[in-house]
């Protein structure tokens, strides 16, 4: 069965590093987005793309991340400058056309910023 | 505004007992699906059930069933002779749609404990 898969699985990084958060969406889906887990909180929202362009992204998603998809198969989310607070698991989701909304999601990456 | 209020933190259950999870949404949308996502200690997150806003029928599923009734913006979960394996967070969730895109609404969750 097709599924979402991300890499790393776990990242630790010092406060103000770069990090890179890879993706391999389901190939035949269109849409993809990247969604955020803090410990114990809710899954949030960050940021939806669609034809090589951010479809809508939320108040979290600010200058200091970005998404890209560089080839035709990764989707990766940047986050320029680590800060404390951005220590979350990653989730990286895909979906078709039509598909009313159901997102398959990755298993996560889990980044720790130290 | 957009609201999905899982009321539940935390459900402790002895096995076999059935047991039902809330999920109270708000939306202005006339359209929209609602979900429930599996979170297993692993971390993933399993898609259970989809339904639309037009579909009100409730669905069962193993020994799991949904009841989605618009009237009261709830649709809760129920585990049927629940078991070991059912320990995990439950989610909630609402879509809300931007062109084709869905972003989904997620529930603060409800932490299953299913005790042998």
């Amino acid at each position: 069965e097709p599924e979402v898969t991300q890499t790393p699985s776990h990242q630790v990084t010092q406060m103000g590093q770069e990090v890179i958060l890879r993706c391999v969406p389901i190939s035949n889906h269109l849409y993809f987005y990247w969604y955020r887990q803090i410990l114990g909180q809710k899954v949030e929202f960050l940021v939806s793309f669609y034809n090589n362009e951010i479809s809508e992204k939320s108040e979290i998603f600010d200058d200091q991340f970005s998404v890209e998809r560089p080839d035709g198969s990764n989707f990766t989310l940047k986050i320029r400058s680590t800060k404390l607070e951005d220590s979350a698991m990653y989730f990286c989701a895909s979906s078709r056309l039509g598909s009313g909304g159901e997102l398959f999601f990755g298993e996560g990456s889990r980044l720790t910023v130290l | 505004a957009q609201k999905v209020t899982q009321a539940q933190t935390e459900i402790s259950v002895v096995e076999k007992e059935d047991v039902t999870l809330d999920c109270v949404y708000e939306t202005r949308d006339t359209t929209y699906y609602l979900f429930w996502y599996k979170q297993p200690p692993s971390g993933e997150l399993v898609f259970l059930i989809r339904r639309n806003s037009f579909d009100e029928q409730n669905e069962i599923s193993g020994r799991y069933s949904w009841n989605f009734q618009k009237s009261t913006s709830s649709f809760n979960f129920t585990i049927t002779a629940s078991q070991v394996v059912d320990s995990a967070v439950y989610f909630c969730a609402l879509s809300e749609t931007y062109d084709s895109s869905y972003k989904l609404i997620f529930g603060s969750g409800t932490r299953l404990l299913v005790r042998p």
